[in-house]
């Protein structure tokens, strides 16, 4: 399960409260996305990156925010402008040339009351 | 943008049956159409992908077909087993910049 970690695997937050979910990937790739998945709905993108300090927003990017200062970190953080925060967040990363393939991390559960 | 169909969104087979999952992409741009394979609370993982220029791919138990035409692609699991129980994702993008998923489909194998 190395290669691409995502911290907490649970997280609780009240309303009205930003939060950061952590993505950590050592695989050397180029590119990272978020993805949301709630049931029934699949996955969702939110932003993705393909190099360092440039990102580009997704079909579902509203209240969220993100940052890539480094080549091996993608966090994502859940602002309280996010209507429906709770869900399943899913990070990935893809080698920028060659192969296509997205190698998903473990997700973090997000629980908002 | 990409829109993906996927069908049916839940799918029972006796164990040693064939399943099959169909995919519908509406932009003709689309030339990567990966499927993963989701257990219950675990991360997406690959199991097998075609690129466009390739009509068919198979790998053991697990064949993906692809019809640029008519803009579709499809899974097709032969002699299922009950650990192929889970949920299977289609996805379609471009060069693999940015992939857009169908809805998944539950796939149940009975013994």
């Amino acid at each position: 399960d190395g290669g691409i970690t995502q911290s907490p695997k649970y997280l609780f937050r009240k309303e009205g409260q930003n939060v950061t979910l952590s993505c950590e990937q050592n695989l050397n790739h180029d590119a990272m996305y978020w993805y949301r998945q709630d049931p029934g709905q699949g996955l969702r993108l939110i932003y993705y990156s393909q190099i360092v300090n440039d990102f580009q927003k997704g079909d579902i990017a509203e209240g969220y925010s993100v940052s890539r200062e480094k080549k091996e970190s993608f966090p994502l953080t859940v602002t309280s402008a996010q209507k429906n925060p709770t869900a399943f967040y899913l990070c990935a990363s893809r080698v920028a040339s060659g192969s296509y393939e997205q190698y998903f991390g473990p997700g973090t559960r997000l629980t908002v009351t | 943008g990409e829109n993906v169909e996927q069908h049916p969104s839940t799918l029972s087979v006796q164990e040693g049956d064939s399943a099959v999952i169909k995919c519908t992409y509406s932009d003709s741009a689309s030339n990567y159409f990966p499927w993963y394979k989701q257990e219950l609370g675990k991360r997406p993982q690959l199991i097998i992908d075609i690129r466009s220029n390739v009509g068919e791919k198979k790998d053991q138990r697990i064949a993906v077909t692809l019809n640029k035409t008519a803009k579709h692609f499809s899974l097709h699991i032969t002699e299922t087993q009950p650990e192929d129980s889970a949920v299977y994702f289609c996805a379609a993008g471009n060069s693999g910049y940015a992939l857009n998923f169908g809805k998944g489909t539950s796939l149940l194998v009975t013994p």
